[in-house]
């Protein structure tokens, strides 16, 4: 039972590269989340989906993107890392109706 | 938009006592569901506990328990005889249950440490 699967569980960037962290679930949830969390702030919303099609912003989307072209995927995309992007970035996943979210094991990302 | 405040942001217990973490949050809406979410030092977030709004009764989950006070939009953690594996951080969890629109909002945690 693979639940949500985050990688890469580590990456160091250089200001201004850009890559795409990728998420997948394979338990048919129709909503996913990416969350950041920082030291003191606890976890804070970047993007949310609640179906395959369908993205929203949410606390704080400056800097990054997403799509969902499937159910499976969600893919968040770091256009151009800046040292303020340095964080552990949680994606989750929860099915319409139920509440429960399923959180992946997070990937640590450091901008340097 | 929602809020979730945890005052607490570091405790500390023997083990075997009891401990509660305290939760407010801000919200008009009527249906909702709290968690309380369990971060160990491995990362991995693992729900603790959940209630729902609707329900008056408070949820208990073994030695886990919550006191869900509507009106004054509080919702205390109470863990009884404490455990060295109960050293983690604590995320309360708020999420509005509106269909295709539901948004999982987190309070800023407690840190509980165990002490042996």
């Amino acid at each position: 039972n693979a639940g949500v699967t985050q990688t890469p569980k580590f990456q160091v960037l250089k200001t201004g590269q850009s890559m795409t962290l990728q998420c997948a679930q394979d338990m048919n949830h129709n909503s996913m989340y990416w969350y950041r969390q920082d030291p003191g702030m606890g976890l804070r919303l970047i993007y949310y989906s609640a179906s395959e099609g369908t993205t929203d912003k949410g606390e704080v989307p400056n800097g990054y993107n997403v799509s969902r072209s499937t159910t499976e995927d969600f893919p968040l995309r770091l256009l151009s890392a800046a040292p303020s992007q340095t964080s552990v970035y949680f994606c989750a996943s929860s099915p319409r109706g139920d509440t429960e979210a399923f959180f992946g094991q997070g990937t640590r990302l450091t901008v340097v | 938009a929602q809020t979730v405040t945890q005052s607490q942001p570091e405790m500390s217990v023997q083990e075997a006592e009891t401990v509660t973490l305290s939760c407010t949050y801000d919200t008009s809406e009527n249906n909702y569901y709290l968690f309380w979410y369990k971060q160990p030092p491995s990362r991995q977030m693992i729900l603790v506990i959940r209630q729902e709004a609707y329900k008056q009764q408070n949820a208990t989950e073994n030695r886990f328990s919550v006191n869900f006070q509507k009106a004054a939009k509080s919702f205390s953690l109470k863990i009884s005889d404490s455990q060295l594996g109960d050293t983690a951080m604590y995320f309360c969890a708020f999420m509005i249950v509106n269909f295709g629109n539901e948004k999982l909002t987190f309070g800023t945690g407690t840190r509980l440490t165990i002490i042996p």
